[in-house]
């Protein structure tokens, strides 16, 4: 069974913080990770995608990806209260011609002002 | 209207009775997928659609029945539904082609209630 595991959390950071998210996986074939983000009540939407090992930076975000250890992790510099939300970490699970995301159960993350 | 619309964006219902969700995307995708989010569960795929042809069922039971006409448009048909099939159902849509298929752009849900 391919799963991913993350911390659900919450993870409590004061504002202006570093807030860290770790998600590891377990298909070592994977090529391709992705962080979305899902406010209360709202539908999750994709905030950084990975796909070779090492950083990726994106403004505020960074994600890190360390496919020997299958792991990836996702870095907020300066958090805000607007940052508070669940994180989702997934990875595509491909078999064949058959591509799919496996998720995990998110992160909750508070940033207290 | 942009992105990806469903309706209703609430809805109770009896177990007996015969309701649809309706999903709707602007983003000229080529796919699209019906999702099921419960509480302390990560998010179930239930159908994909690619090209207005199933290619995924993930064993959902039958009272489950997805339709999907054209490219834009998808409805999850429902009838006979348990309690615990009370959830949050997304639908999302993507390109096919590439790296593009696992970008999904989600709808915001539609909240179902079975009393």
């Amino acid at each position: 069974q391919k799963e991913v595991e993350q911390n659900s959390g919450p993870l409590s950071v004061p504002e202006g913080a570093i807030a860290s998210l770790n998600c590891t996986y377990s298909d070592r074939v994977s090529q391709s990770f992705f962080w979305y983000r899902q406010y209360s009540g709202k539908s999750p939407e994709l905030i950084m995608s990975i796909y070779s090992n090492g950083d990726k930076e994106d403004g505020r975000f960074t994600a890190q990806l360390n496919k020997a250890s299958q792991y990836v992790s996702l870095l907020i510099r300066d958090s805000q209260p607007s940052d508070s939300a669940t994180y989702l970490c997934a990875f595509v699970f491909a078999a064949g011609n058959n591509r799919k995301l496996i998720w995990g159960l998110g992160t909750s993350l508070a940033v207290n002002p | 209207e942009t992105g990806v619309t469903q309706t209703p964006r609430h809805l109770v219902m009896g177990m007996t009775n015969k309701k649809s969700l309706k999903c709707e995307q602007h983003l000229g995708h080529n796919a699209m997928y019906w999702y099921k989010q419960s509480a302390k569960k990560p998010l179930e795929l239930m159908f994909v659609y690619s090209l207005e042809e199933r290619v995924e069922n993930n064993s959902v039971p039958s009272r489950f029945s997805p339709e999907c006409p054209n490219s834009s448009h998808l409805f999850l048909h429902l009838h006979t539904l348990q309690p615990e099939d009370s959830a949050l159902y997304l639908c999302a849509s993507s390109q096919i082609a590439g790296g593009g298929a696992n970008v999904l752009t989600f709808g915001a849900g539609s909240r179902l209630t079975v009393l």
